[in-house]
């Protein structure tokens, strides 16, 4: 089975941290995303990587970074997180000529 | 991609069928439709996709009408399991999308069901 592993199901960081939230898939997949869910809001694109070392800005890049150091790994950083970036994230990943994506469970964050 | 137009919320007794719709009027010839769905506290879960003739799979079967303007997503005997927010996507094929920042795929709100015991 595709695994997708986000490394935190549930962070508390205070204002104005440094936030990572790591993402694993173990099938080999090209791309990889990360999403944000807010209720009423739905689901919404941060950032998606196509290739190691490429990254791409979803809707809403605006206070996120991404780094894609092997083809395994899709890390999403908070460079100082806001209170207005509690949310649930989720890392998906899909073979390069797929639409099935496969999520991980989330990682549920708040930001005191 | 051509937008899609579910219902917010939908009931179903436990083990009747369910019969989500999804409304996709403006679908083009290439374009696929994709159903996922998301339980509670988890990540969206890929249940079915299809282009023209209808498709089954352990956990669904999808509907489409003929014009593709619509699509229909049965789950043939609901459990409380079953219970989630579904979402229809219309969507062409990843590896026809030559500009890559296209690839990422857009979740609309979907249909709560809520399967009733």
């Amino acid at each position: 089975d595709v695994k997708v592993t986000q490394s935190s199901r549930y962070l508390v960081k205070r204002t104005g941290e440094k936030v990572f939230l790591e993402c694993v898939q173990d099938m080999d997949h090209e791309n990889m995303f990360w999403y944000r869910q807010d209720p009423g809001l739905g689901l919404r694109l941060i950032y998606f990587s196509y290739d190691v070392k490429m990254k791409e800005k979803g809707d809403i890049p605006e206070g996120y970074s991404v780094s894609r150091e092997k083809k395994e790994r899709f890390s999403l950083i908070l460079e100082s997180a806001s209170t207005n970036q509690t949310s649930m994230y989720l890392c998906a990943s899909t073979a390069r000529a797929d639409n099935v994506l496969t999520f991980g469970a989330g990682s549920r964050l708040t930001v005191l | 991609d051509a937008k899609t137009t579910q219902p917010p919320s939908m009931d179903c007794a436990e083990g009747r069928a369910a019969n989500l719709p999804c409304n996709h009027s403006t679908i083009s010839g290439n374009e696929y439709v994709y159903w996922y769905r998301q339980i509670h506290s988890q990540g969206p879960q890929y249940i079915i996709h299809g282009l023209k003739n209808n498709e089954t799979n352990e956990m669904a079967s999808l509907i489409i009408t003929e014009d593709r303007k619509s699509s229909t997503l049965i789950l043939p005997h609901a459990t409380l399991r079953d219970t989630a927010v579904y979402y229809c996507i219309v969507r062409v094929i990843a590896a026809e999308l030559m500009d890559t920042g296209r690839r990422a795929l857009t979740f609309g709100s979907g249909t709560r069901l809520q399967v009733q015991p």
